[in-house]
């Protein structure tokens, strides 16, 4: 069964205090793992697709990378506007076209 | 922003009665997702089309049930709605990458 598990599930950070956040998944066979930025009350927002290990995508001061187990979702000196939920979904293999998600990471950046 | 339109955005009803949520694209894609979104589950597949009159069930179906007549409407429908029911819920679309996620309509089950 595809399987996505985020970590941690809260973070707190100060402004410019770097980190990442993760998203573990078992799936048969990837056809995609994306990250979404949602903030209260509204939709997900796409932010990058990850398809083969080793891919890294860049925005601004996030940076996503892929390996067969896991992605990060690295945030570099962050702002206080980077503060949302962060979540991860992959697409299996396995002749459909659902996108299962991860519970996302809640991230609070403070000034 | 992705052409999704949801509505309505917010709606209050009975225990017991139906209701139909819909979802209108402006992008022509083939795929299109009702997900439900609550505390400590976070987005969990309802239904889900890839193609008009075309659709299947996801992880959580139990008394939802779905229709596309036409590319770009997607209608959820709680055929009787219970308080279990009250939860976000997200049209998305897809072209076949990456999907695309409406506002969300927020259903209240009284």
């Amino acid at each position: 069964e595809d399987q996505v598990t985020q970590s941690p599930e809260a973070l707190r950070l100060q402004e410019g205090e770097s980190s990442s956040l993760n998203c573990s998944y078992t799936v048969s066979g990837l056809r995609g793992l994306f990250w979404y930025r949602q903030d209260p009350g509204k939709g997900p927002e796409f932010l990058f697709t990850l398809y083969s290990a080793g891919e890294e995508k860049e925005k601004e001061r996030l940076k996503a990378t892929l390996t067969k187990k896991e992605s990060f979702l690295h945030i570099t000196a962050p702002k206080p506007e980077d503060s949302a939920t962060y979540l991860c979904a992959v697409r299996s293999r396995s002749g459909t076209y659902k996108y299962i998600f991860g519970t996302g990471t809640r991230l609070k950046v403070l000034a | 922003d992705a052409g999704i339109t949801q509505s309505p955005r917010h709606k209050v009803t009975e225990t017991g009665t139906p209701v139909t949520l819909r979802c209108h694209q402006t992008e022509n894609h083939r795929y299109m997702y009702w997900y439900r979104q609550d505390p400590g589950h976070g987005l969990r597949l309802i239904h889900y089309s890839y193609g008009v009159k075309d659709t299947d069930k996801g992880e959580v179906s139990d008394g939802y049930s779905v229709s596309r007549s036409k590319t770009e409407d997607f209608l959820l429908t709680l055929e009787s709605a219970t308080s279990s029911q009250t939860s976000v819920y997200f049209c998305a679309i897809s072209g076949g990458t990456e999907a695309f996620f409406g506002q969300g309509t927020r259903l209240t089950v009284v």
